[in-house]
């Protein structure tokens, strides 16, 4: 069964850092890997999907990787703004199914 | 543009009572999902369409029904509704089987 595990659950960085979030799932078979942003109340945006024949995605200052052979994926987020905080979550899956991991809740410090 | 509608935001309902909740997309997707979002739990899939006509089960499949007559309509049945059902329900449509795009949610509260 596809497992993915978002680690830290919770994390508080001050305005300007550059920051890593870390995704982990199971099944080294997925064909694709997906981040998401939620705000409050709000459903999902999504922010990078990266196939698995690729590494990495970019979209300004947002940058994920991803790594099957480990079952690993990062999103990185360059220099944070106060209007990053939100809930960030990624997704990984096969056949017709995604599993998604709990999120990380992301709150950039003024 | 209006994406993918979710009908209605919100709504309460007393034990036993049924409902429908109601998905529209407007992107010509095939694969249309609904899922339910509780705290601790993350977020979960119920049912799932790769097309009109035809539906699948998800993760939490148990006490919801779904139908998807129209290509661009995806609707989800709470026959008798328990408190367990409490939850935030998503929907969300795809060009392939990767979730994309997503509607507001329903707030649903059972008493």
């Amino acid at each position: 069964k596809q497992e993915v595990t978002q680690i830290p659950a919770a994390l508080s960085v001050p305005e300007g850092e550059n920051l890593v979030l870390n995704c982990s799932f199971t099944d080294s078979a997925i064909y694709n890997l997906q981040w998401f942003r939620q705000d409050p109340g709000k459903g999902l945006t999504s922010l990078l999907l990266i196939q698995s024949s690729q590494r990495e995605q970019t979209s300004g200052r947002l940058n994920a990787s991803l790594d099957k052979s480990s079952g690993r994926s990062t999103l990185y987020i360059a220099a944070s703004q106060p209007g990053d905080s939100a809930t960030y979550l990624c997704a990984g899956g096969r056949d017709d199914k995604i599993i998604f991991g709990k999120g990380t809740r992301l709150h950039i410090l003024p | 543009n209006a994406g993918v509608t979710q009908t209605p935001k919100f709504r309460v309902l007393k034990t036993g009572q049924s409902m429908t909740l109601l998905c529209a997309q407007d992107m010509n997707h095939e694969y249309m999902y609904w899922y339910r979002q509780d705290p601790g739990m993350g977020l979960r899939l119920i049912h799932y369409s790769v097309g009109e006509g035809t539906t699948a089960k998800g993760e939490v499949p148990d006490g919801y029904n779904v139908s998807r007559l129209k290509k661009q309509n995806f609707l989800l049945g709470l026959e008798s509704a328990a408190p367990s059902q409490t939850s935030v329900y998503f929907c969300a449509s795809s060009p392939r089987v990767r979730p994309q795009h997503f509607g507001d949610g329903t707030r649903l509260s059972i008493l």
